[in-house]
């Protein structure tokens, strides 16, 4: 559940379920979302994007889902693992406006027990 | 094939001296960014080069900050009279945007970042 304060929102599950991460973006201009991943002591790293004119996105073992309608994004990770374990944070970008400064969320921790 | 390089991968100075920190990014790749994290939180975007264009700096927090992009390759974040505030991640990051080399041009690539300490 969400915290406050400087602690990033969390996210404990067991290793072998399903998790679902959750990000709220500002700009219903913007089109381009990417979901990253950054383990402790890294960059973060690309995992999925989606464009605005999709709603579902389908990697492996990630799917992404976009509601424009109330502004909201999730990732979904099948089968969670131990090595899922990171901060995941999603990033909005909006192409009409020419800018490729992305808008980054705050971040949620993925905790997985094993 | 190469990622995104940063160094000095940890920098300890002190208070009042001037730092300067590196960014090699993927060749080929001409959008370069800088972003700032602190402990346990999001990305702070700094600074943006893209090609031969001049940078966006809507970013840097103050004058004591500034960046250079030599030959659109190398990049250089120079914080003078760092004060513990400046304590953080300084991660860089580079995209394709425009360069012909596939991609959206808007996903990007980041290096492992540099830890600096001001004490």
């Amino acid at each position: 559940g969400e915290s406050v304060g400087l602690h990033l929102p969390t996210l404990s599950v067991q290793e072998g379920d399903n998790s679902i991460i959750n990000c709220a973006y500002s700009n219903s201009a913007s089109d381009y979302f990417i979901w990253y991943k950054q383990e402790s002591g890294k960059g973060p790293q690309f995992i999925i994007d989606i464009r605005s004119n999709m709603d579902k996105r389908q990697g492996q073992r990630v799917t992404v889902l976009l509601n424009k309608t109330v502004k909201h994004l999730s990732l979904q990770i099948a089968a969670t693992q131990p090595g899922d374990s990171a901060v995941y944070f999603c990033a909005e970008n909006m192409s009409a406006g020419g800018s490729y400064i992305p808008t980054f969320g705050r971040g949620t921790s993925l905790i997985v027990h094993p | 094939g190469a990622g995104v390089s940063q160094s000095p991968s940890n920098k300890v100075t002190e208070k009042g001296k001037d730092v300067e920190l590196r960014c090699d990014p993927i060749s080929g790749h001409t959008a370069l960014y800088w972003y700032r994290q602190s402990l346990g939180q999001g990305l702070e975007f700094l600074i943006y080069f893209q090609g031969n264009s001049a940078p966006d700096k809507s970013g840097l927090p103050s004058d004591r900050f500034s960046a250079e992009r030599t030959g659109g390759s190398v990049s250089t974040l120079t914080i003078q009279r760092t004060q513990q505030e400046d304590s953080a991640v300084y991660l860089c990051a580079s995209s394709p945007r425009g360069s012909g080399r596939g991609g959206t041009g808007y996903e990007q690539y980041f290096g492992p970042g540099t830890r600096l300490t001001v004490t």
